[in-house]
């Protein structure tokens, strides 16, 4: 059975750092694509980060970029979301998510909260 | 960025009714439209991914149409347990983008 778990989340102060992980089991990890899709309270969906099989190749949309790092382990078979400078529109609740062509396997979603 | 707008925002139907919700793109993106299924405090769920392709383990009363700009997800006979949240998503060109989402409730 394909299980993504994501941890790391909690509340954090503008401007401060917070590392989310998503650990993967029941699949072969290195072989997928991997994202993370984030969701504002009471909002829609929003991508937030890919990256590729072995790690080269990474890609933000513009609200990101710059700020958050996707990063991976294969050999933990974890996904990792560096996120830098947060701001309280980054408040949501963020997913791990596998990629195959389509994000076909999702996490139970780790909530980050940018607050003072 | 392609803009996906959905409709309606909310459609409320009675168990047993079949239903079609939309998807516009805003330029033609073949068939690179998927749809998600997020029912309340759950992660989403693949239903349908490029536009008609079925997903196992999805019932078969769900299916997707469309090409170009617009895409349709049909449910025939609504059951209780649809009644959530469905959005598109496009994978044509990065930044990969989702529609807002139409809530389906109960009438």
């Amino acid at each position: 059975e394909v299980q993504l778990v994501e941890s790391g989340g909690g509340l954090v102060q503008p401007g401060r750092s917070l590392k989310l992980s998503c650990a993967a089991s029941g699949f072969t990890f290195s072989n997928y694509y991997m994202a993370w899709v984030r969701q504002a309270p009471k909002k829609g969906l929003e991508w937030v980060a890919t990256i590729s099989t072995s790690g080269s190749r990474t890609y933000y949309p513009d609200s990101v970029k710059g700020r958050f790092t996707i990063s991976r382990d294969n050999a933990k078979s974890s996904l990792y979301l560096q996120m830098n400078s947060l701001k309280s529109e980054d408040t949501a609740t963020y997913y791990c998510a596998r990629l195959y062509d389509v994000m076909d396997a999702w996490g139970q979603g780790a909530s980050v909260t940018v607050s003072s | 960025d392609i803009v996906l707008t959905q409709s309606p925002a909310t459609l409320s139907v009675t168990p047993g009714e079949s239903v079609s919700l939309s998807c516009r793109a805003s330029q033609g993106i073949s068939t690179s439209i998927h749809w998600y299924q997020q029912k309340s405090n759950e992660s989403p769920r693949l239903l349908i991914k490029y536009a008609s392709q079925s997903i196992s383990g999805i019932p078969s009363r769900f299916s997707g149409s469309g090409s170009g700009t617009d895409f349709t997800l049909s449910i025939n006979r609504v059951e209780s347990e649809d009644f959530s949240v469905y959005y598109c998503q496009q994978s044509y060109s990065l930044p990969l983008t989702f529609g807002s989402g139409t809530k389906l409730e109960i009438k």
